[in-house]
């Protein structure tokens, strides 16, 4: 167990609909990153934030946005869901910038 | 764009034999990590290089990084059934001041008892 929480586990949803994928970091955690891990795709960066303010992005798309919260929870919300979303979400959480991540068990998202 | 190039994609051994993944990136990187997903699993940190050169030694594991900074190597010295799973190395890039790793894709091991 890494310390960090993912909800929810699972999602099915249908094309155009809105999701959004809650994380929480490990205690002390002040970073907080997303990941999308599909097939075809690997590990992709989305986005980062630290202590509350984006600090780096990946290849998020624009239908896609995150924040974190005071409480250093993050959210990723993602809209006008398409087929090809269907991926597995990670958060990862780390202390501060540049060092090790810890990863969540994942939400695994099907868009229908 | 930015890249970090892994090989090989798979690898499939016998146990007791040994294997070596490759990471290569077109630029110089701040660091290097690597982590071991586990088939069904997230990623699990394994590592972290900074200095030009280094080598670090994790029971049958050895990582190294490149002097340029550029490459790093992931031994397993006579593999066994627990190391089955995909090994990735995630770079930070050296201007990068948002901890934005890079990942490799990653070469998937596999183990025949």
């Amino acid at each position: 167990d890494s310390g960090v929480t993912q909800t929810p586990k699972h999602l099915i949803t249908a094309t155009g609909q809105r999701v959004t994928l809650r994380c929480s970091p490990r205690s002390g955690d002040l970073s907080v990153y997303w990941y999308q891990q599909s097939l075809d795709q690997g590990l992709q960066f989305l986005i980062q934030y630290y202590n509350g303010e984006e600090r780096a992005k990946g290849n998020i798309l624009e239908r896609f946005s995150a924040q974190q919260f005071p409480d250093l929870h993050s959210e990723l919300n993602l809209s006008s869901l398409e087929l090809g979303d269907s991926a597995l979400y990670f958060c990862a959480s780390s202390v501060g910038l540049l060092n090790e991540q810890f990863f969540g068990p994942g939400t695994r998202l099907t868009v229908l | 764009g930015q890249q970090v190039m892994q090989i090989p994609q798979y690898q499939h051994v016998q146990e007791g034999e040994d294997f070596t993944t490759y990471c290569n990136s077109s630029t110089t990187l701040s660091n290097i990590q690597w982590y071991k997903q586990r088939p069904g699993g997230h990623p699990v940190f394994l590592i972290q290089l900074v200095k030009s050169g280094e080598v670090k030694k994790q029971k049958r594991l050895t990582f190294q990084f490149g002097e340029a900074k550029k490459n790093s190597s992931l031994h397993i010295t006579a593999t066994q059934t627990t190391d089955v799973g995909t090994y990735f190395c995630a770079g930070t890039l050296i201007y990068n001041q948002g901890g934005k790793l890079i990942f490799g894709q990653g070469t998937e091991l596999s183990v025949k008892p």
